[in-house]
């Protein structure tokens, strides 16, 4: 069936850099449009960009760029997330979640990554 | 960057109330806008895409309106499994943007 299956959780000291995996499986990886987006208790879902698993193309939303890098691996059907400098604000679940355009949604959503910054 | 507002921010319903939930967009986003619905420690799934269309597999309770700025999902007849919270997103223009939910919850 078609899944999402992300890394565990982790626990950073600010400052710090963490990476988040998300491994694709049951469907065309290429096919899809894949991003990443945070929850934080109490506050809305927040977006953090997009990857295009087939050229590797990125946008990332511009309040995270310098810090935020996606990449994807077609080998192994992941795409991965980097967040550096760390700072307690950036403690939230992290999911990544597939989506055909822009026009249909996000209808496949990973497990999360529960992130700790402390 | 565009702004969603979404209203109430919590409601308590009883089952088989009929519930409305609403999203005002800053500015025109045509119908790229996307419901969802989260539980607890659960990833958020997808309800209705662009404005009015029934995810596949989602029951026929759930049905959303609009265009433009303002939006609508309606839930027919409240069922339990149906409390949780729910968020609009739009998908116009990047950065995607949220709203801050609706917790529906038992009155």
């Amino acid at each position: 069936q078609v899944q999402l299956v992300q890394s565990g959780a982790e626990v950073k000291k600010p400052g710090a850099s963490v990476k988040v995996s998300c491994k694709a499986s049951g469907y065309t990886f290429t096919s899809y449009e894949m991003h990443w987006v945070r929850l934080a208790p109490g506050q809305g879902p927040e977006w953090l960009g997009i990857i295009n698993p087939s050229v590797g193309s990125k946008t990332y939303a511009q309040r995270f760029q310098g810090r935020v890098s996606m990449t994807r691996d077609t080998s192994t059907n992941t795409v991965y997330i980097e967040l550096s400098g760390l700072r307690s604000e950036d403690t939230a679940v992290y999911y990544c979640a597939r989506a055909l355009s822009s026009y249909h949604g996000m209808d496949v959503w990973g497990q999360g990554t529960a992130v700790t910054v402390s | 960057d565009i702004q969603m507002t979404q209203s109430p921010s919590s409601l308590s319903a009883s089952v088989g109330d009929r519930v409305t939930i609403t999203c005002r967009a800053s500015q025109s986003i045509s119908t790229f806008l996307h419901w969802y619905q989260q539980k607890p420690g659960k990833a958020p799934e997808l309800l209705i895409y662009s404005a009015s269309n029934l995810q596949g597999g989602v029951t026929s309770r759930f049905s959303g309106s609009g265009s433009g700025t303002d939006f609508t999902l309606v839930i027919s007849s409240l069922q339990p499994e149906d409390f949780a919270t729910y968020f609009c997103k739009q998908s116009y223009s990047t950065p995607y943007t949220f709203g801050q939910g609706t917790k529906v919850d038992i009155k």
